[in-house]
């Protein structure tokens, strides 16, 4: 079973900011929330981690909530190279002793000329 | 550096047969993950190693799945015999720490296998 809710698709215009978001409900206390890209033929591709409040990096920002049930990846002024599926990762809470890696069913974001 | 190498890259044959998917990690790496990807449910975790060692094969969906890992550089995903609900790309991950340390320590995966069953 999943554990995290994103939507299905996106689309977006070359140089706009895109958004998606990733629901969460059973965050563990000690999980940090991962957000990876895919390209077709590839692997997944780590983008960026956090725990709490706001992460930057050099390709994306991630928003989370105090309440943790939820984030947000943010991607600034997207290119036609950023078209790939991009998932959500945590831990499975219920995983004591067996930690299931769980990701979600990914977003796949298609940007438009 | 070299990434999580994954051999073969396709991989084709017929229904019954054995068949051998390869993994070599990062070095330092000391945790392994063999995930499916298909379309209908995605991807899955199938197994993981921690220090060459299986932690958790829950995800391993019948007998006929089986996964090694001889050393710290090589793991196998074998499958005997086949059969053409298989048919799905393999990725191989490794990272330097094992759950629940891995939520500070992201996964790294291979280009994955395309496997297709006849």
């Amino acid at each position: 079973l999943a554990k995290t809710t994103q939507p299905i698709s996106m689309d977006s215009y070359e140089g706009q900011e895109v958004n998606i978001t990733c629901s969460h409900n059973n965050i563990a206390t000690n999980d940090y929330i991962t957000w990876y890209q895919q390209f077709p033929s590839q692997g997944p591709r780590f983008i960026i981690q956090g725990y709490k409040t706001k992460v930057t990096n050099e390709v994306a920002s991630l928003f989370i909530p105090a309440d943790r049930k939820s984030s947000t990846l943010s991607l600034p002024r997207v290119s036609l190279s950023d078209t790939a599926v991009y998932y959500c990762l945590v831990g499975d809470p219920s995983g004591a002793g067996s930690y299931q890696l769980t990701f979600g069913k990914g977003t796949k974001l298609s940007v438009i000329p | 550096d070299a990434g999580v190498i994954q051999s073969p890259r396709h991989e084709v044959t017929e229904m019954g047969q054995e068949v051998t998917l390869r993994c070599k990690p990062i070095s330092g790496h000391n945790s392994l993950f063999w995930y499916r990807q298909t379309m209908m449910r995605g991807l899955e975790l199938l197994i993981y190693f921690n220090n060459n060692v299986p932690i958790d094969d829950s995800g391993m969906p019948e007998d006929r799945f089986s996964a090694k890992m001889p050393n710290a550089s090589f793991s196998t995903l074998k499958i005997q015999p086949s059969e053409p609900r298989d048919s799905a790309v393999y990725f191989c991950a490794s990272g330097p720490g094992l759950p629940p340390l891995y939520s500070n320590q992201p996964q790294h995966f291979g280009d994955g296998t395309r496997l297709s069953i006849l």
